[in-house]
């Protein structure tokens, strides 16, 4: 069984800060997407990443995928409030997406 | 609007009742799934389906079923609810043409069933 471990499960920081979430797997995955989800509402893709060691920036936000294709990570830079959400991971695996369990990021002002 | 819309947004059903969500799409996207998030659980995957004609379980498909009326429209039923299925409910879609992978998720379903 293919799973997708996250970490940490919870991060409460202050605006401004800078942070790093993990997304890790004893399995290979052919691409890892990032996806967040704010209460209420469904998630939102965010980036994929398909290429061992590809690093993708979308604005403050930084998505890495490990060599081997088993691990990700997404670093924010001077994170703000609007960054508060659950962070989900999802890798492709056995014909469908595989959704570790999230963080959730909460950015106080 | 929405591309993805789902009804009804919250739900209160009691145990043993019949119930039905729906799943619009406006996307024009073959593929559509049914997830089901509970705290701590993550997302799981209930059903999905590539095409009108072809639906298939996913990692926790009983006491669902699914029925796929259009290309743009995907219900989900519990025939006999029970208090475990209190969760929140997605509908996502996508194109398997193009990116088969990206999903795109209507708002959610929170249904209670007491």
């Amino acid at each position: 069984t293919q799973l997708l471990k996250q970490s940490p499960q919870f991060l409460s920081i202050q605006e401004g800060e800078n942070l790093t979430v993990y997304c890790n797997s004893s399995s290979v995955f052919s691409s890892l997407q990032w996806y967040r989800q704010e209460p209420g509402e469904g998630p939102v893709l965010l980036v994929t990443v398909v290429t061992g060691g590809e690093v993708k920036k979308l604005k403050r936000l930084t998505f890495q995928f490990g060599d081997a294709r088993k691990d990700s990570s997404l670093h924010i830079t001077a994170a703000q409030p609007g960054d508060t959400g659950l962070y989900l991971c999802a890798g492709v695996g056995q014909g469908n997406l595989i959704f570790g369990k999230g963080t959730k990021l909460s950015v106080k002002p | 609007d929405a591309d993805v819309t789902q009804t009804p947004r919250n739900r209160i059903t009691k145990t043993g009742k019949r119930i039905m969500l729906e799943c619009s799409q406006t996307k024009g996207h073959d593929r559509m799934y049914w997830y089901r998030q509970d705290p701590g659980l993550g997302l799981r995957l209930i059903y999905y389906s590539f095409d009108v004609k072809d639906i298939n379980k996913g990692e926790i498909s009983d006491g669902y079923s699914v029925s796929r009326q259009a290309q743009a429209k995907f219900s989900l039923s519990l025939e006999s609810a029970i208090p475990n299925q209190t969760a929140l409910y997605f509908c996502a879609t996508s194109d398997g043409d193009g990116r088969p992978y990206e999903q795109y998720f209507g708002p959610g379903t929170r249904l209670t069933v007491t």
